[in-house]
């Protein structure tokens, strides 16, 4: 099983509004990844978790509030965002130490849309 | 810091011929992985094909080959009898192989249309 999986699939919420994109995985990855994709442009990272630990966080504004509670679900909490923010969000997972290869495996993404 | 350039902002190709999509990097590491993923319009990034650098065989998988030239920083995909399910953008990106949440690092993408 490659699956990721990503929840909602489209989210329109309001500058005002509180909203969580959920993701999980079921291949024993220890490393989850969130990502922001603008239309025609590559994904841009904003937070690693390695073993629920967060390891890298780009800088990413505090409205922005990532959460992993187990090690195959990686939650992002959303407040008082931006329509600039509007954009698909991508959840990706991989292996870590001791793995043979460590490509990432992506979701299909939520298209979050700030009105 | 690495980078990765993809010089071709968009290519077609007739179906069932044969296109090459290009990619260089530069890094100073000696160790790093190299990969293909496709993301169609239906938008689920795929992952394509990876290159361990370490490996001078180039990768294959079905219709899809990379050139892999480590010494250039060079990393092409050729894909053969192309197919109009291959309709999509293509992102080379490229990863330290010091830990294994190293995170990606993206070329800006390839859109490539198959024409019937």
């Amino acid at each position: 099983d490659t699956e990721v999986t990503q929840t909602p699939k489209h989210l329109v919420m309001g500058m005002t509004n509180k909203k969580s994109l959920k993701c999980e995985q079921h291949m024993g990855h220890r490393a989850m990844y969130w990502y922001k994709q603008k239309a025609k442009k590559p994904p841009e990272l904003m937070f690693v978790y390695s073993y629920e630990k967060l390891s890298i966080n780009e800088s990413v504004p505090s409205r922005f509030s990532p959460e992993c509670p187990n090690s195959s679900l990686l939650n992002l909490h959303l407040h008082a965002l931006q329509p600039e923010d509007s954009a698909l969000y991508l959840c990706a997972s991989s292996q870590t130490r001791g793995g043979s290869s460590y490509e990432q495996y992506f979701g299909p993404g939520t298209r979050l849309t700030v009105t | 810091a690495q980078t990765v350039t993809q010089s071709q902002p968009e290519m077609s190709v007739q179906e069932a011929e044969t296109v090459t999509l290009s990619c260089t990097y530069d890094t100073s590491e000696n160790n790093y992985y190299l990969f293909w993923y496709k993301q169609p319009p239906s938008r689920q990034m795929i992952l394509v094909i990876r290159q361990e650098a370490y490996k001078q065989q180039n990768a294959t998988e079905n219709r899809f080959s990379v050139n892999f030239q480590k010494a250039a920083k060079s990393f092409s995909l050729k894909i053969s009898d192309s197919q109009l399910g291959d309709t999509a953008m293509y992102f080379c990106a490229f990863m330290n192989q010091r830990m294994g949440n190293t995170p990606l690092v993206f070329g800006k993408g390839t859109r490539l249309s198959v024409i019937a």
